[in-house]
């Protein structure tokens, strides 16, 4: 079946500094990957996706590429500020339940001023 | 803004007891969802549906049902609630737009305490 692991958080950094999140991932067929963030308090919204290997999703200086080779989609960002504290899932679809997201455990991430 | 509103926010009930959650969407999409959040676990699915009367299972369905009589409500439904099934549940939309890659837009969440 599918499957998300994800580096085991908390993690703390202070501003500016470069964030990376890891994320490997077990699928069935070719998946489509994706980084949510949920904000303390709300629901989960798409931060980024990728469809297909080699594809590097991208949306607020956050980056990630579809590592195919290694089952991998690490979110990284190059400088980190305080409103980026917040849950962030990595998750999939496979072509055998392309409308069923699997999620990872999510990683908390606090930016420190 | 998608459209999601979840009732109630928040809830506490006793062991034993009925508890109903609503979503409701205002764009008449097709497929609607309910996961659970809790600790170390991310979201799981409970169950989801791809349109009125037509529902299915995901990972996590017992002791939870699920109904879809209008195509803008989705009520996931305890009959008989749990102290384990105290968590936070989210309901979810897939817009036609996402292509059926999987990209879904979330509620704000129905916190459940289950004494």
């Amino acid at each position: 079946g599918n499957s998300v692991t994800q580096m085991e958080g908390p993690v703390t950094l202070s501003e500016e500094a470069f964030l990376t999140i890891n994320c490997t991932y077990t699928a069935t067929g070719y998946p489509s990957l994706f980084w949510y963030v949920q904000y303390p308090g709300e629901g989960l919204q798409l931060l980024l996706k990728a469809t297909k290997a080699d594809d590097k999703g991208s949306n607020k200086g956050f980056e990630a590429t579809y590592r195919k080779e290694t089952t991998s989609f690490h979110l990284e960002k190059g400088s980190v500020q305080v409103s980026d504290s917040a849950v962030y899932f990595c998750a999939l679809t496979s072509s055998g339940s392309a409308r069923q997201l699997t999620f990872g455990s999510g990683t908390q991430l606090t930016v420190l001023p | 803004d998608a459209g999601i509103t979840q009732s109630p926010r928040h809830k506490v009930t006793e062991t034993g007891t009925p508890v109903t959650l609503r979503c409701h969407q205002t764009e008449n999409h097709r497929y609607m969802y309910w996961y659970r959040q809790d600790p170390g676990h991310g979201l799981r699915l409970i169950h989801y549906s791809y349109g009125v009367k037509d529902t299915d299972k995901g990972e996590v369905s017992d002791g939870y049902s699920v109904s879809r009589s209008k195509t803008e409500d989705f009520l996931l439904t305890l009959e008989s609630a749990t102290s384990s099934q105290t968590s936070v549940y989210f309901c979810a939309i897939s817009p036609p737009s996402s292509g059926g890659t999987g990209e879904l837009f979330f509620g704000e969440g129905s916190r459940l305490t289950v004494l």
